[in-house]
């Protein structure tokens, strides 16, 4: 997992309620991104950080917010869950015009 | 609209067979181009980039091919192996910038023994 961590790794919650999810990375990258991946549509870019408390939105950030306080953590936040939120979500770091490399995701449900 | 897409949605092979796949992209300002492997209940996983100004590159097993007149990309797995089984993704750098990636929807590879 190219030294990104996420957890939790599975979570099921109800419509409404508050959910953040971590990424944590040991390789000191500029760059960290936040997606959904989800049938059919691939994977979609939600948010993305170009360093530490500097974040931007992606093509889905509705319902969604990063923050990141140092260059190890990203932190995504769903305010108030929702149904069409159940995905797996991905932590990917990298540096400029570089690959991004992955963590191993997070089931996410929404009941 | 500007996007990266895949010729193939699954493609079976028997082991020990050459494996090629597909990408079509549309931008032409891309300048750099990934082939990720994603296994079930995995993240995906790098394989093999080339830049803009590259037409081909070889890693291990697998070499990639960028054909920018025609804007395709195509990934070959040499040998292919059960463990390759997978769905692989080709990813395009629209974006210097913050490295914006765009992802194809994916081509699953099924190896038959």
């Amino acid at each position: 997992d190219a030294g990104i961590t996420q957890s939790p790794r599975h979570k099921v919650t109800e419509t409404g309620t508050p959910v953040t999810l971590r990424c944590h990375q040991t390789e000191n990258h500029r760059y960290m991104y936040w997606y959904r991946q989800d049938p059919g549509h691939g994977l979609r870019l939600i948010h993305y950080s170009y360093g530490v408390k500097d974040t931007d939105k992606g093509e889905v950030s509705d319902g969604y917010s990063v923050s990141r306080s140092k260059t190890e953590d990203f932190l995504l936040t769903l305010e108030s869950a929702t149904s069409s939120q159940t995905s797996v979500y991905f932590c990917a770091g990298g540096g400029s015009a570089d690959t991004q490399y992955f963590g191993p995701g997070t089931r996410l449900t929404v009941l | 609209g500007e996007s990266v897409g895949l010729h193939l949605p699954t493609l079976s092979v028997q082991e020990g067979d050459n494996s090629i796949i597909n990408c079509a992209y549309s931008n032409s300002a891309s300048d750099y181009f990934i082939w990720y492997k994603q296994e079930s209940g995995k993240g995906p996983q790098f394989i093999i980039d080339i830049r803009s100004n590259m037409d081909k590159r070889q890693g291990q097993r697998v070499t990639v091919l960028l054909n920018k007149t025609v804007k395709h990309l195509s990934l070959q797995i040499a040998a292919t192996q059960p463990g390759d089984s997978a769905v692989y993704f080709c990813a395009e750098n629209i974006n210097g910038g913050y490295n914006k990636l765009i992802f194809g929807a994916g081509t699953r590879l099924a190896v038959h023994p």
